[in-house]
């Protein structure tokens, strides 16, 4: 039921960069539309992470930058740390539906 | 820094209905909206609607539109989103969420920690 196509799991080892693909259409993220991300930790709040122009909320680190594509976001972690093993998604508009939402990435640090 | 305080898990039968609220508190929470979103156990984030502080104004997704009422107490900064004609695939973690406008393309800045609403017979 999300709009917004993101792989279930990526993995990395600490220090290493890893990428989250958030693929949506030409009725939402093709349209221009911002995408945001978010980090969720099982038992959390989730929390805003960056945004589409990579604006991060006070606290976050550098190490997390978006970029865009065409209909596809992407969200790039580098220098890879345990404290990152988390749930990712992505949030975007849709002319038709409003607000959507990814499906969300488990990444794992190995 | 604007925190939102949501109420308690909920057990419910099919057919009836839930209330959850989310209080807010910190900040100045009134120039912002109060976004109402679900995810089902093993799903992603579904948007359900919001309502500004200021005004009052509901707007809500398409899907919930026939069974979703939200609501706001300003004076007490208080949300609430009421789910009528429960289903058991309404079962999930219901979160509100700040945001600049009720249904733009904006982020959802502070999260409440959610409030699980299992339907079962």
């Amino acid at each position: 039921q999300s709009v917004l196509t993101q792989p279930p799991s990526v993995s990395g080892a600490p220090g290493q960069r890893v990428s989250i693909s958030c693929a949506g259409g030409r009725s939402n993220i093709g349209a221009g539309y911002d995408v945001f991300w978010y980090q969720h930790l099982p038992g959390s709040a989730p929390k805003l992470l960056v945004s589409g122009n990579n604006i991060r909320p006070s606290g976050v680190p550098d190490r997390f930058s978006v970029s865009k594509s065409g209909t596809s976001a992407s969200l790039a972690i580098t220098g890879l740390q345990t404290e990152d093993e988390a749930d990712y998604f992505c949030q975007s508009y849709d002319s038709s539906l409003g607000r959507v939402f990814g499906t969300g990435t488990r990444v794992t640090v190995l | 820094q604007v925190r939102l305080e949501q109420s308690g898990a909920e057990v419910k039968k099919p057919g009836s209905s839930v209330k959850v609220s989310c209080k807010a508190s910190g900040g100045n929470f009134m120039k912002y909206a109060i976004t109402w979103v679900r995810q089902a156990p093993g799903e992603g984030f579904e948007w359900m609607g919001g309502i500004n502080f200021l005004f009052g104004t509901a707007k809500y997704s398409q899907k919930f539109e026939d069974r979703v009422t939200i609501s706001i107490d300003a004076s007490t900064g208080t949300g609430h989103m009421e789910l009528r004609s429960l289903r058991s695939d309404d079962t999930a973690m219901y979160h509100c969420a700040t945001s600049l406008t009720v249904t733009g393309n904006d982020a959802l800045e502070t999260w409440g920690q959610g409030t699980m609403v299992t339907v079962s017979s």
